[in-house]
């Protein structure tokens, strides 16, 4: 199964600034999902990213709030702008490749 | 709208006790299901399944679907405290190349010595 490298861990951002997450897969795959798990809540779909393409956001997620890239087959982003403290979670990303796998997580506070 | 339904939502028991562990769901164009533990951050997979009555086994753990009746168990053995943790069932679904994983709320599973 794939081995995905996600960062940052962890980071305490202000309201109203950006973060960008990344994901490097340690192969190539077709489609990237990003996930946002909120405090004691299971994991919801934000959108799922191929290469050269634009990304497709599941309903209430859109791409001014959340943009992705997707370059390469290997590596995707995820933005997450002008941060208020509800955007607090844990940000996911995935592959379809041997059952989902997960990166690490990037667990997100905003003051 | 895609469904996926977890219970108990939360358990606690005693070492070397056995747990099942509820998953059911509605969806459209099923084609998977699959079970989860998270601990922190990531979930670690733990079981994909496809084909009704067929039980996947890892160890302590084990798993079996019902396409009929819609539902999947997750049961532990001779549970420890290490398996203390947030047990997360998903369903892939869709259609051509859009299929994506539907998430229940999880059941929290605490293991007590």
């Amino acid at each position: 199964s794939a081995v995905i490298s996600q960062k940052p861990s962890r980071d305490i951002c202000q309201r109203g600034t950006s973060l960008t997450i990344q994901c490097q897969v340690d192969s190539q795959v077709t489609m990237m999902f990003w996930y946002r798990q909120q405090p004691g809540q299971s994991l919801t779909l934000i959108a799922t990213a191929n290469q050269g393409s634009e990304a497709t956001y599941e309903s209430g997620f859109v791409i001014d709030k959340f943009p992705i890239s997707r370059p390469n087959l290997t590596f995707s982003t995820l933005t997450v702008s002008n941060m208020s403290p509800e955007d607090s979670s844990i940000y996911l990303c995935s592959t379809g490749l041997g059952g989902y796998t997960f990166g690490s997580g990037t667990r997100l506070t905003v003051v | 709208e895609d469904k996926v339904v977890q219970s108990p939502l939360s358990l606690v028991v005693h070492e070397g006790d056995t747990v099942t562990l509820n998953c059911s769901y509605e969806v459209t164009n099923f084609r998977s299901l699959l079970w989860y533990k998270q601990e922190k951050k990531a979930p670690t997979f733990l079981f994909m399944l496809t084909s009704s009555g067929i039980e996947k086994k890892s160890g302590r753990l084990s798993s079996i679907l019902d396409k009929k009746e819609l539902f999947s168990i997750l049961n532990i053995t001779a549970t420890q405290t290490g398996d203390s943790a947030v047990y997360l069932c998903a369903v892939e679904a869709g259609g051509g190349s859009n299929y994506k994983l539907t998430f229940g709320k999880g059941t929290l599973l605490t293991v007590n010595p």
